[in-house]
């Protein structure tokens, strides 16, 4: 079975700094999709960013960013010059190739402070 | 907004009580899935429908059922309801079935009492 784990729970980083977050997942698939989704105060669940594991390189959207690392499973997102509206819970999660039962983390809770 | 809808937004409801959540998918959007965020489980992926034909199972249990009407939306059953029932219910839907980016609607907060 797949398994994501988000092994911080929770997260600050100063207004306009840079933060990590960390993703693990476990799988014997090869091909397979990885997601990070932001849930802010309003419960919304947003789509951040997508990255194909068949792709080597690391997908961006303006100040987010990953680092797939496919041989170490590890799935990191990157928020660059952080605003206030970044402050929210963060999901990785996995989807195998041709299959959408999605598996997400646990969450990371992401404070920025002014 | 990610243009899929959810009705009721709250719902309280007793113990051994029925409720059904509806979504309307995105213009255009084909597949509907559910998932289920709760405290303990944290979010898990229920249920998907394709074009009216369901496609994928998930943690659903026996007493949740669902549904996608010809013209598109779905619906959620929850019968039989328990304590631990209490969650938020999110519906997402994807143009295509397989494999493709999920949109994820606002939620249904349902609370059994």
């Amino acid at each position: 079975a797949q398994t994501v784990t988000q092994s911080q729970p929770e997260m600050s980083v100063q207004e306009a700094e840079t933060v990590t977050l960390s993703c693990t997942y476990d799988t014997s698939e090869s091909n397979y999709y990885l997601f990070w989704y932001k849930q802010p105060p309003s419960r919304q669940m947003i789509l951040v960013i997508r990255q194909e594991a068949y792709k080597q390189q690391n997908a961006t959207e303006n100040r987010f960013s990953v680092n797939f690392q496919k041989a170490a499973k590890s799935f990191s997102l990157k928020i660059s010059d952080s605003q206030l509206g970044d402050t929210a819970m963060y999901f990785c999660a996995f989807m195998k190739y041709n299959n959408n039962d999605m598996r997400f983390g646990a969450g990371t809770r992401l404070t920025v402070k002014p | 907004d990610s243009g899929v809808t959810q009705t009721p937004k709250h719902l309280i409801t007793a113990t051994g009580q029925r409720v059904t959540l509806r979504c309307s998918p995105r213009s255009g959007d084909l597949s509907v899935y559910w998932y289920q965020q709760s405290l303990d489980q944290g979010l898990q992926f229920l249920i998907q429908y394709y074009n009216g034909e369901e496609r994928a199972k998930g943690n659903i249990l026996e007493r949740f059922s669902a549904q996608q009407f010809p013209d598109l939306h779905s619906e959620l059953n929850l019968s039989s309801l328990e304590l631990g029932d209490s969650a938020l219910y999110f519906c997402a839907s994807s143009v295509w079935e397989l494999t493709d980016t999920q949109y994820f609607g606002p939620g249904t907060r349902l609370t059994v009492l």
